[in-house]
């Protein structure tokens, strides 16, 4: 799995785009690029992941840059319950099943 | 629907001691994986079972074990407990579809070893 690079903190101010930026210039063509999130005293939740065109959902929108070397997760309007540890994750979708591996993150707060 | 539960939430034990902790998937789920995580090594992944063979293991000594039942039900054992295993389990299950490394966690088991 390709390595992964994030900003240990970011801080935003509650009703602001949020915009969490992730570094993975060594990925592979095969690899999709996850987004989780782990609340305070929670299990991790999947946000959003993407392999190349941007994806948006109900929670959030993954921007993935043409050379596919670094993404943006976007939270468009921030609430103080996301604040959160955020993690980027590139893994191969193939047949060796699930098993993610987790870096630092980022620790987002969101303040009033 | 149900998510994926994770009993018990809290434990204490001592060192040496052996420990079980279990999860119940989401119903249709039949992929489990275990996590552990500590504020020094950060979230680790610990071993996947699929269809009750294991698919996956992480870097962890033989004293960490798993298995998983016909119903995907899971559970984990520690055996000889150390002081360095006090951390958060986490149970993750997956959906029986091609979209893989889409992960749906438990709240955890909060192990303390004293």
């Amino acid at each position: 799995d390709a390595k992964t690079t994030q900003p240990p903190s970011m801080d935003c101010a509650e009703g602001r785009a949020a915009n969490l930026p992730c570094n993975h210039s060594t990925i592979s063509g095969n690899e999709y690029v996850y987004w989780y999130r782990q609340i305070h005293s929670q299990g991790p939740q999947y946000i959003i992941h993407g392999l190349k065109n941007n994806e948006t959902n109900e929670m959030a929108s993954l921007i993935i840059t043409e050379d596919r070397k670094s993404s943006t997760l976007i939270l468009p309007h921030a609430t103080l319950r996301d604040t959160a540890v955020y993690y980027c994750i590139v893994r191969a979708l193939n047949n060796a099943g699930n098993m993610l591996t987790f870096g630092g993150g980022t620790r987002l707060m969101v303040k009033p | 629907k149900a998510g994926v539960t994770q009993t018990p939430r809290y434990l204490i034990k001592t060192r040496g001691q052996q420990v079980t902790l279990s999860c119940s998937p989401i119903s249709g789920h039949r992929s489990v994986s275990w996590y552990q995580q500590t504020p020094g090594q950060g979230l680790q992944f610990l071993f996947e079972y699929f269809s009750e063979t294991q698919r996956n293991k992480g870097n962890f000594p033989g004293r960490f074990s798993g298995r998983q039942f016909s119903n995907s039900r899971s559970e984990m054992n520690v055996s000889t407990l150390e002081l360095g295993d006090s951390a958060l389990y986490l149970c993750a299950s997956s959906p029986p579809a091609l979209i893989q490394n889409i992960q749906y966690f438990g709240a955890g088991t909060r192990l303390s070893v004293l």
